[in-house]
């Protein structure tokens, strides 16, 4: 069974231009949350969907990010326009129906964004 | 400052323990674990232990929790080569669906 997949795995974009990151879950993985890693410091929570909806999107750093899940099976993520501070590793993660509750949260291998 | 604070560089010889250590603020976390990254490749769960437990061991991994001093740490016995990583402590928050609030990662460093 395919893990959870991040595309692409690199992107080097200017600053002011647009780029939209994508995670496609595990199958049947109802919980899907995107992490940021910012120059080698902590890796911050961005937002939680279950399912299409978006749960908690509290760490979403300004309304230059915006996640959508359309149907409920992979997300997006599009920063507009990108800055130099955006960049960073783009983590994704999904979980069962059940959540965090003592289950692994499946990792992706991240995207590294760099803003130039 | 950070939530959960880790030391950030670890160097060890080959065959030596490890310890990795961890503090974390929120005393009502329930869940704390180890995710391990090695180069170009996403976060891998180690291992994870509950609140209400002082130690789990598994295989050359052992956890230690300290809830009175938010206090966690890791070991690894007969530290390999490929062991050498980055190691992030994580702490679960909020009930029901919740998030993972991570440190900052410790690199560790194995040397023959």
């Amino acid at each position: 069974e395919a893990g959870v997949t991040q595309f692409p795995s690199h992107s080097v974009i200017e600053k002011g231009q647009t780029v939209t990151l994508r995670c496609d879950p595990i199958s049947g993985h109802d919980n899907l949350y995107w992490y940021r890693r910012v120059m080698g410091k902590e890796i911050k929570f961005l937002l939680h969907f279950v399912k299409e909806s978006k749960q908690d999107e509290s760490g979403m750093p300004n309304n230059r990010f915006l996640a959508e899940r359309t149907g409920g099976t992979y997300s997006t993520l599009k920063v507009q326009p990108a800055e130099l501070e955006d960049s960073g590793v783009y983590f994704c993660a999904s979980t069962t129906t059940a959540g965090l509750g003592g289950t692994e949260a499946f990792f992706g291998q991240g995207t590294r964004l760099t803003v130039v | 400052g950070e939530d959960v604070e880790q030391s950030l560089f670890l160097s060890v010889r080959e065959g030596d323990s490890s310890v990795i250590n961890c503090t974390y603020t929120d005393s009502s976390s329930t869940y704390l674990y180890w995710y391990k990254q090695e180069p170009g490749a996403g976060l891998q769960l180690l291992t994870y232990i509950f609140s209400n437990m002082d130690m789990k061991q598994d295989q050359r991994l052992t956890v230690l929790l300290n809830k009175k001093d938010k206090h966690l740490s890791l070991r690894i016995a007969d530290t390999q080569t490929g062991d050498s990583a980055i190691y992030f402590c994580a702490e679960r928050r909020g009930g029901g669906y919740n998030k993972l609030i991570f440190g900052a990662g410790t690199r560790l460093a194995v040397h023959p």
